[in-house]
């Protein structure tokens, strides 16, 4: 069964940094781009960050260029997205998600949320 | 990055048909046939339930299909289920800088 489970949310204060993981299992990770999407309380989804298979390329919405930085680790099958200079608005529900072969996502992990306030 | 435009909310009775719809511009939903359709309930992880436009994957009724023209796609639902009840996103591949962008979600009552 394709899975992918992330872990790492939290409540941090405005100007912290927090990093999450997501695991992933039943399929080869190394060979798929992956995703990170978020989801305020009660809003709607917004991509946020891209990686390609070998880390060769990656992509931030603006709203988060500069701050987050998201990595992976092909041999332990994980994604992070290293999260820092946390703002209030960064509160979310965050999914990891994979890109399939073409230009969707699927699956989607169950999420995570992090929680920025003092 | 704007968000693609989606109503904020559709109804319908179990049997009927509805359709939303989805606003991007000509530099998304109208320069790539990469529309996807999601489908979310309370609490849990979106779904894909449409790609490419009007593709569906393995797994999802053949009561969802999705179409485009210009700058708007639209996803429709016929013979509407009780299940059906959820918040739907539509999203499309940007190619500038490898991105994408998603509506603002749709919540579907079945009255």
């Amino acid at each position: 069964e394709v899975q992918l489970v992330e872990s790492g949310g939290g409540l941090v204060q405005p100007g912290g940094s927090l990093r999450l993981s997501c695991v992933a299992s039943g399929f080869p990770f190394s060979s798929y781009s992956m995703n990170w999407v978020r989801q305020a309380p009660g809003k709607g989804l917004n991509w946020i960050s891209y990686i390609s298979s070998h880390s060769d390329s990656t992509s931030y919405a603006d709203s988060v260029k500069g701050r987050f930085t998201i990595s992976r680790d092909n041999a332990k099958n994980f994604l992070y997205l290293q999260m820092n200079s946390l703002r209030v608005e960064d509160t979310a529900v965050y999914y990891c998600a994979k890109k399939t072969s073409g230009y969707w996502f699927d699956p989607w992990g169950q999420g995570t949320l992090v929680t920025v306030s003092s | 990055q704007s968000a693609l435009t989606q109503p904020a909310s559709v109804s319908g009775s179990p049997g009927q048909s509805i359709t939303i719809s989805c606003t991007g511009t000509s530099s998304d939903v109208g320069d790539y046939n990469y529309v996807s359709w999601y489908q979310q309930h309370p609490g849990k992880a979106p779904k894909v339930i449409i790609y490419d436009v009007s593709n569906r994957p393995s797994g999802v009724s053949n009561r969802f299909s999705g179409s485009k023209s210009g700058n708007t796609a639209s996803l429709t639902i016929s013979g509407l289920q009780a299940e059906d009840e959820a918040t739907y996103y539509c999203s499309s591949y940007r190619g500038s800088s490898t991105s994408w962008v998603f509506g603002g979600g749709t919540r579907l009552t079945v009255l």
